[in-house]
């Protein structure tokens, strides 16, 4: 099956610089690419993802960026305000377009400080 | 709540006694997810169902069972086989020919 491993566990960055959280996955069928945001006690929020056929995708400060030859991809996210903190998440599917069975990465700790 | 309801939001268990955790959703999502999470790892699939009367287990079925009798609602059994069920569990949907998934607020249980 499917393995996702996600570093680093924890980042601490200043207000306005950049954040990266970075990915690998194991298997070469995998075609979508998505990431969620949590915070403490709530449901993950969808904030982006991206398809196996596109190698990048932004939307505002967020950007998702993907290398299917190494199988990585990375989240990055430009300008970091403290409502960024939370914990991240990245996933990956063999997706369908009926069904798609998400294997998610550990998480990391995002902590933006001023 | 965003279209998928958990309930109850906190549950407590003794040890030895089975309990169900309910996962409704009025989205007419074809697919259900349940996860568990547990503090510092990420979302592990339980067991998911891609249509009504039909599921599949996931990475870490063992110690729980699931029903879809119907296409809103897909409930979890925590038996007593379940060694160490305190977490944080998640439900989820997916809508044929969509993105993500769609997740329900999440039920915390505790055994004591």
């Amino acid at each position: 099956g499917e393995n996702v491993e996600q570093h680093p566990s924890t980042l601490s960055v200043q207000e306005g610089d950049s954040a990266v959280i970075k990915c690998t996955y194991s298997d070469s069928a995998s075609n979508y690419f998505p990431w969620y945001k949590q915070e403490l006690g709530k449901r993950p929020q969808l904030i982006i993802d991206i398809r196996s056929n596109v190698g990048e995708k932004k939307d505002q400060r967020i950007a998702v960026t993907l290398n299917k030859t190494a199988k990585h991809f990375s989240l990055h996210i430009t300008e970091t305000q403290p409502e960024d903190s939370a914990v991240y998440f990245c996933a990956a599917s063999f997706h369908t377009g009926t069904a798609s069975k998400l294997t998610f990465g550990t998480g990391t700790r995002l902590q933006v400080t001023l | 709540d965003g279209g998928i309801t958990q309930s109850p939001k906190y549950l407590f268990r003794k040890e030895g006694q089975n309990v169900t955790l309910s996962c409704e959703q009025n989205l007419n999502h074809d697919a259900m997810y349940w996860y568990r999470q547990d503090p510092g790892q990420g979302l592990r699939l339980i067991y998911y169902s891609q249509i009504v009367n039909d599921f599949q287990k996931g990475d870490i079925a063992e110690g729980y069972s699931v029903s879809r009798e119907k296409k809103e609602s897909f409930p979890l059994t925590v038996t007593s086989a379940q060694k160490n069920p305190t977490a944080f569990y998640l439900c989820a949907s997916f809508r044929q020919g969509g993105s993500g998934y769609t997740f329900g607020s999440g039920t915390r249980l505790t055994v004591v």
